[in-house]
């Protein structure tokens, strides 16, 4: 069974960079056919898509968040990681890795909140 | 980006009754590229439908999608107790995708 786990800091300051970390077992992130994508819910609110990545490390973002972030993806640990630069109270939420099949999202992390705050 | 709308916003039911959630789009969806997800507080989003009507494994057949373009159906044919959570829609038909706000099926 896919299990993806969310990583990182729980508290970020106002201005600083958000880094998080998926790990992914039960699978590989360089399964052919694959995207691994992030998406985050501020609190009481919807869904939003940030981006996703290939195992090849091709990477398509909203355009929205696209001038503030950084995808990566590391096979060799079975990661894929998310910088979200100069952030601001706004970015409050909590943020899922998933695996994104065709478009849509088949299996999900559990989320982490992470609050912008000094 | 294609905005999509979901309503109601609250469904009030009781157990044993059909709900029928509406997911409508600013734009035609490629394909019929939409998804539906529950999600329960707390946790995250659990894929229901893909491709318009395409159950995902493991879903009971009481949940069943349909539509196509602009407008797009979820329907539960009997509520279990279980089935009371917040409802989306997505599409991913074009970039970047987009969810709707949600409706919540809540317990009358």
């Amino acid at each position: 069974q896919l299990q993806l786990q969310e990583s990182g800091p729980g508290l970020v300051k106002p201005s600083e960079t958000l880094s998080l970390t998926c790990t992914v077992s039960g699978g590989s992130v360089a399964r052919t056919g694959y995207y691994w994508g992030w998406i985050r819910q501020p609190p009481g609110k919807g869904l939003e898509w940030i981006g996703k990545i290939y195992h090849g490390g091709s990477t398509y973002y909203n355009s929205s968040l696209k001038s503030r972030i950084a995808m990566s993806v590391d096979t060799s640990k079975n990661q894929f990681s998310l910088k979200l630069s100069s952030v601001t109270a706004a970015d409050t939420a909590v943020y899922y890795c998933a695996r994104q099949y065709g478009g849509f999202f088949d299996y999900w992390g559990q989320g982490t909140l992470v609050t912008v705050s000094s | 980006e294609i905005v999509l709308t979901q309503s109601p916003d609250t469904l009030s039911l009781s157990p044993g009754e059909r709900a029928t959630l509406s997911c409508r789009a600013s734009q035609s969806v490629s394909s019929s590229y939409l998804a539906w997800y529950q999600q329960n507080p707390g946790q995250a989003p659990r894929l229901l439908i893909y491709g318009s009507s395409s159950r995902a494994t493991g879903i009971p057949d009481r949940f069943s999608g349909s539509g196509s373009g602009t407008d797009f159906t979820l329907t539960i044919s009997r509520l279990e107790p279980e089935d009371f959570a917040v409802y989306y829609c997505q599409q991913y038909g074009t970039s970047p995708e987009t969810f709707g706000q949600g409706t919540k099926v809540e317990i009358k």
